[in-house]
């Protein structure tokens, strides 16, 4: 029940398509739903964050949708391009526990 | 003016060795964690600690042991090392007790031969 599963696990997209990228979390108490990016050598860093009272967030070319009743939360990256291949952790937390819980991450290529 | 800084980058090693890696953040943060990223791209949390007291211990091989001088350092320190200890170790830190914005370091690659 503590696990979010992230899929896919490699995705190839051409420059200027909309890679989307899935989690699927079981807990009901979970209420934090942030998306990490990864650059090669670096540590993750916080991309876009959400919270179940809205089904939608956007910053910038990302977007995260998310649907509640199906507990099921996507990142979507607008206009792609080189610079956004990384690898994309979600992951979920509750204020009732406040340990993150991971996805298994996505690794993203972006094609010229 | 690194946020999160965490030394040595990286760390090549015989199997059996002690080693110990370090972590400082200057953002004034409560939270720090050490989280082990394998091959796989897999992130694993080890340990927490806020303000000094550890509040997250993983199922974790008792030759790991962190230490907090303070609230700004967390060190890890690894005793009898093995193969399968090779990964990169994150360091990182946020500003409640809780995990909101994580705050991470560059990693440290660890390689026992």
């Amino acid at each position: 029940q503590q696990q979010v599963k992230q899929s896919p696990q490699s995705l190839i997209v051409q420059k200027g398509g909309i890679p989307i990228i899935n989690c699927a979390y079981e807990n009901t108490a979970f209420d934090y739903f942030p998306w990490y990016q990864q650059f090669p050598g670096k540590g993750p860093a916080l991309l876009i964050a959400i919270r179940p009272d809205v089904s939608e967030k956007k910053e910038g070319r990302f977007t995260i949708s998310f649907n509640k009743s199906a507990k099921q939360f996507s990142l979507h990256i607008m206009d792609s391009q080189p610079g956004d291949s990384a690898t994309y952790f979600c992951a979920a937390s509750s204020q009732s526990n406040y340990q993150l819980i991971w996805g298994a991450g996505t690794k993203l290529i972006i094609k010229p | 003016d690194t946020a999160v800084s965490q030394t040595p980058k990286y760390l090549v090693t015989q199997m059996g060795n002690d080693k110990s890696i370090k972590c400082e953040q200057n953002l004034g943060h409560d939270t720090m964690y050490w989280y082990k990223q394998d091959s796989k791209k897999f992130l694993k949390i080890m340990f927490s600690y806020n303000n000094k007291e550890l509040i997250i211990n993983e199922t974790v091989p008792n030759r790991f042991s962190p230490k907090s001088p303070d609230k700004a350092h967390l060190n890890l320190h690894i005793n009898s090392l093995e193969l399968g200890d090779s990964a990169v170790y994150f360091c990182a830190s946020s500003p409640k007790g809780g995990s909101e914005k994580l705050f991470f370091g560059s990693g440290t690659q660890l390689s026992v031969l």
